[in-house]
């Protein structure tokens, strides 16, 4: 258990509003990583972070901002919701000592 | 863009099989791991092979990575329908990235 948290767990929004999720970690993490998951996608890269403020994009950025100003704190920002972000979304941490990501339990965002 | 094939897509067997799960691609990994995911959770790693040639056991599981660090496979023996989930593999990038294969959903029927 690396100490991952979610919030919200699930949301329902409308087109054109912003819609912010949060990813919390309990043990000091340096990276920090935002996927969509949706089917027949696998795990795609949105944004992941290396260190507090910064922060690079992924695979399929366009359309999310991201901020970390606390290492335990990593945030996913929709700046105008649409519907083909209706997906869910998980949050990983790197722990570099076993080289491994371990997840959050995600977050099921859908927009109407 | 590297990109992870994973194969099948989909596989429903019956109890006491045996199966066999591949992820292929044409570029090199620095490491392979592999997941496992329930509904409604997150991934969680079931094992990181690393090494040309390398094969890893986790009880009735069986990981080996390519020798060119290409490709991998998992091999399931006698498949109870405790292993029904969705599993998912994934090679990482020099960067730490990791490029991911879009899953086997996994139904193992009693």
């Amino acid at each position: 258990d690396a100490g991952i948290t979610q919030s919200p767990r699930h949301k329902v929004t409308e087109t054109g509003t912003p819609v912010t999720l949060r990813c919390h970690q309990t043990e000091n993490h340096r990276y920090m990583y935002w996927y969509r998951q949706d089917p027949g996608h696998g795990l795609r890269l949105i944004h992941y972070s290396y260190g507090v403020k910064d922060t690079d994009k992924g695979e399929v950025s366009d359309g999310y901002s991201v901020s970390r100003s606390k290492t335990e704190d990593f945030l996913l920002t929709l700046e105008s919701a649409t519907s083909s972000q209706t997906s869910v979304y998980f949050c990983a941490i790197r722990d570099t000592s076993q080289e491994t990501q371990y997840f959050g339990p995600g977050t099921r965002l859908l927009v109407l | 863009t590297q990109l992870l094939e994973q194969s099948p897509q989909f596989l429903s067997i019956q109890e006491g099989e045996n199966l066999t799960v591949y992820c292929n691609s044409s570029s090199v990994f620095s490491s392979l791991q592999w997941y496992r995911q329930e509904p409604g959770e997150g991934p969680v790693l079931l094992v990181t092979v690393v090494t040309g040639g390398e094969v890893k056991k986790l009880k009735r599981l069986t990981f080996q990575f390519g020798d060119a660090r290409k490709d991998s496979s998992l091999h399931i023996t006698a498949a109870q329908p405790g292993d029904t989930g969705l599993y998912l593999c994934a090679g990482e990038e020099s960067n730490y990235q990791l490029i991911w294969g879009a899953g086997t959903k996994l139904i193992i029927k009693p």
